[in-house]
């Protein structure tokens, strides 16, 4: 049972590239969300997925795109990669159940760099 | 715009001491409170899903309530052990689920 696997684990990426970081989970969770992680501002939420097909923005969605076509994956795309979208980004996955009280697995993180 | 804020923004205290902190998050419209710890180089790991109102959780040494009406939860250490030292998130959905909005943290840093 590998939970939520993120993929690639670090990445450089030069200014106005664009690149897809990779989600998939394998507990069939219906909810699924990408966070991104700076000093100072916590874990802020990117967009979101209730299920299959549907998503939705978060805090701060300007220059990602996301889509779900599969329960199992939620790939997150930069369209043109600024400088200011250097981060950690986390991905997590729930089920939709909120009183079995198991809350969110989170995957180990992509560190993201843009020169 | 959700505030979920919490406080303080960090803690050092010796091992043995217990504490507390605090998270207040929006009153109307309440779906579930989550509490998380984040160890330095890790990944968050939920500590507690809370939903009714004077819910009160515990794993360990660590507890945590809710009190829904006036927007605020507690999370308690009793008896801090330096393995405790990381980062306590809370997190708050309003209405059905979905969006998960944290607050900042608390950083706690427990010495020997």
């Amino acid at each position: 049972n590998a939970g939520v696997t993120q993929t690639p684990k670090f990445q450089v990426l030069k200014t106005g590239q664009s690149m897809t970081l990779q989600c998939a989970q394998d507990m069939n969770h219906e909810y699924m969300s990408w966070y991104r992680q700076d000093p100072g501002m916590g874990l802020r939420l990117i967009h979101y997925s209730v299920g299959a097909g549907i998503t939705d923005q978060g805090e701060v969605p300007n220059g990602y795109n996301v889509s779900r076509s599969t329960t199992e994956d939620f790939p997150l795309r930069l369209l043109s990669a600024a400088p200011s979208q250097t981060s950690v980004y986390f991905c997590a996955s729930s089920e939709k159940i909120r009183d079995r009280g198991l809350g969110y697995t989170f995957g180990s993180g992509t560190r993201l760099t843009v020169v | 715009i959700l505030n979920v804020e919490q406080s303080p923004q960090s803690l050092h205290v010796q091992e043995g001491d217990s504490t507390n902190f605090t998270c207040s998050f929006p009153s109307s419209n309440f779906y579930a409170l989550h509490w998380y710890r984040w160890e330095t180089a890790k990944s968050p790991e939920a500590l507690f899903v809370m939903t009714l109102n004077g819910d009160e959780k515990k794993k360990g040494r660590i507890s945590a309530t809710l009190n829904t009406k006036e927007g605020y939860s507690y999370l308690y250490i009793k008896g801090s052990q330096p393995e405790d030292s990381a980062t306590y998130l809370c997190a708050f959905v309003r209405n059905q689920g979905g969006k998960l909005i944290f607050g900042q943290g608390t950083e706690l840093s427990v010495k020997p």
